[in-house]
Formats: C-alpha cells, structure tokens, sequence
C-alpha cells in the first residue's frame, strides 16, 4: 500500500529535550515536505526536499531542521523544543510536477510543556 | 502576507444541502489551483483541482469554480451529506520555482442530519 508513515502519533515532551519525529515514503517520490497545523492558521510549510540532500526553508522554520540521506526518509529534528513548537505535523511527498498531488502522512501530535 | 484567502472559517449545512467555500488568491503566477479533504484524525489527501484554462470542474457531487479576473475559486459541494463533514483546505501553486503549495487557513464544514 502506498503509504507515508510518521512516527510517533503522540508525543509529549519537556522544554529544551531534543526530539525527531521521523518520516518514510515508499512511493519513491521525489519531494518530501513537513508542515504544522495550528487552528486558524491552517497548513505552514516547516522545511521541503526536492530530492536527497536537497532541502530548503519553507514559511516557519525557525527551531528546526531536516535531513534527507535516503529518497525515502525525511525526519523532522527539534534541537531544543518550545512550548510555541505545541503543534500536529504532517508529512508529505509528492512526485515532482507541481500539479502532483501531496500525500501527506497521519500527523504526529506533539505537545512541549 | 497570506497568499490565498480562505472563508468561512466554519460552516454548518443542513443534509442535502448545497456547501460552498470561497478562496481567493493574490499570486497571479499561480496556475494550478487544488482541494484537499482532511477528516479529522487523518492528513488531507486531494479531492479535486483545476487549472485556469477552465472555469468549471466537476467530480461527483463536488465542484470547483474558477473565476480568473477576480482571482477566486470556490468549492461547491451538492448533496451534502453528514460523511462529507470535514476540514477543508484550497491551495495554490505556480509552474515556475519549487513546486510549492500555498494553503488557505481551512474551512471547518459539519453537515447535520
């Protein structure tokens, strides 16, 4: 099944403690992106992967960073998370084209107090 | 500056009744112009997209209209039925740069017996 699977689903941690929240894509898609939802602000872009150890800012990436060493796996790095960082992240991939339809994972819910 | 502009923010609509939310855009380089669907617990997968060539799109009970001098799209949903209640997300992109989406803020529909 063609799928993208983040993981974990539920995450509660403290401030300052490094976390990753990992995602992997087995449709062999070129792009991978992470996102955060927050009420009434919608989908933001965090950080987005045009292919392996290609990756750019995306609308609010400031507290993290990426990495993207195989096609398949883009994890999403909080270095020292805030309690500002309290969000639901997606994941997504995409083949390139920018009509290409996102598929997006079942978010990662993540709470810092 | 948000780049495309969602309302409502939520909407009730009675079964069977017609939902329509509104999205207008500023970016006149945007040339595709997508729905994505998000139940709640899930991420939001594509339901229809259009691009400005044409002015209508329909698939099953739903419908994108696209009006380009004004720079809007809408999504109309006929038949509303409790199982469409959801939240709702149009989007934005150009050809040109990265293939990046940009997301409205999101339209919570509830469709009540």
């Amino acid at each position: 099944e063609a799928q993208v699977t983040q993981n974990p689903r539920y995450l509660i941690t403290v401030t300052g403690k490094k976390l990753t929240v990992t995602c992997s894509q087995n449709m062999n898609h070129e792009y991978m992106s992470w996102y955060r939802q927050d009420p009434g602000l919608g989908l933001r872009q965090i950080y987005y992967s045009m292919n392996v150890e290609v990756t750019d800012k995306g609308d609010v990436p400031e507290g993290y960073k990426v990495s993207r060493k195989e096609k398949r796996n883009f994890p999403l790095i909080l270095e020292s998370p805030s309690p500002n960082q309290t969000s639901l992240y997606f994941c997504a991939s995409h083949r390139s084209g920018y009509n290409s339809p996102l598929h997006f994972g079942n978010g990662t819910r993540l709470t810092v107090t | 500056q948000q780049q495309v502009k969602q309302s409502p923010q939520s909407l009730i609509v009675q079964k069977g009744g017609i939902s329509i939310i509104n999205c207008a855009y500023e970016n006149t380089a945007f040339d595709y112009f997508p729905w994505y669907q998000q139940f709640p617990g899930k991420g939001p997968a594509l339901l229809i997209a259009i691009r400005p060539d044409v002015s209508e799109k329909k698939e099953g009970r739903f419908t994108i209209s696209f009006n380009k001098s004004a720079k809007q799209f809408s999504l109309h949903i006929m038949d509303s039925q409790p199982g469409d209640s959801a939240t709702y997300f149009c989007a934005a992109s150009s050809g040109a740069g990265s293939y990046q989406l940009t997301f409205g803020k999101g339209t919570k529909l509830s469709v009540i017996p």
